[in-house]
């Protein structure tokens, strides 16, 4: 089965404190991962894709096929990170499809 | 500006009587997905068109329609809503550049009520 799992539906930190977002994923083929955005009032976004290997806004993600995770982290968090993140796995390849199966979403909270 | 353009941002309605929530995009892009978002369920993808005249059915299509009469436009159809069809919903649109990944750009949501 195709599914993204988001354990947490909240997560609060203290500004400068670590933050990581968890997220695993259930997919038979090889999976292609993205982290959405959504801070408040505006639309989803695109934050990052595991293929890329890049670094947005300080955060990393990493892709570990053996724990099937694709966790969201950075090392210091900062209040205008607080927003709605939401992993995401894309089925179907070659053209055929884009569609994303996305997780419950985990509201990142950043205390001053 | 590129962007995706949902209306209208919020409706009330009752059950039963027919509505449309539009959208549009201005990118010309070919792959266009309807998504609702309800809590603890997160995003979940009602129907997607690939191009003009071509939809498909995604994982919740019931109770719901679409067509794609132009590139730019997808409207979603609820014939006779109900009260479970209350939610907020997502428009998104992206090219389909072969193997490669092409974000899919959201519009800003249609919160809908459905007494």
């Amino acid at each position: 089965a195709q599914r993204v799992t988001q354990p947490e539906k909240l997560l609060s930190v203290f500004k400068g404190a670590p933050v990581e977002l968890k997220c695993n994923y259930s997919y038979s083929g090889s999976p292609e991962l993205f982290w959405y955005v959504q801070y408040s009032r505006q639309r989803l976004q695109l934050l990052l894709r595991h293929i890329s290997r890049e670094s947005i806004k300080g955060f990393t993600a990493d892709l570990n096929k053996g724990e099937t995770s694709f966790h969201l982290k950075k090392p210091f968090a900062q209040e205008e990170d607080s927003a709605m993140y939401y992993c995401a796995l894309r089925v179907g390849y070659g053209g055929a499809t884009n569609k994303l199966i996305f997780g419950t979403g985990t509201l990142l909270a950043v205390q001053p | 500006e590129a962007q995706v353009t949902q209306n209208p941002r919020y409706l009330i309605t009752v059950t039963g009587k027919k509505l449309t929530v539009t959208c549009s995009q201005n990118m010309n892009h070919e792959y266009m997905s309807w998504y609702r978002q309800d809590p603890g369920l997160g995003l979940r993808q009602i129907y997607y068109s690939m191009n003009v005249e071509v939809t498909d059915k995604g994982d919740v299509p019931e109770g719901y329609k679409v067509s794609r009469k132009e590139k730019r436009n997808f409207p979603l159809i609820l014939e006779s809503p109900s009260p479970n069809q209350t939610s907020l919903y997502f428009c998104a649109s992206s090219s389909l550049p072969g193997q490669r990944y092409s974000p899919l750009h959201f519009g800003n949501g249609t919160r809908l009520t459905v007494t």
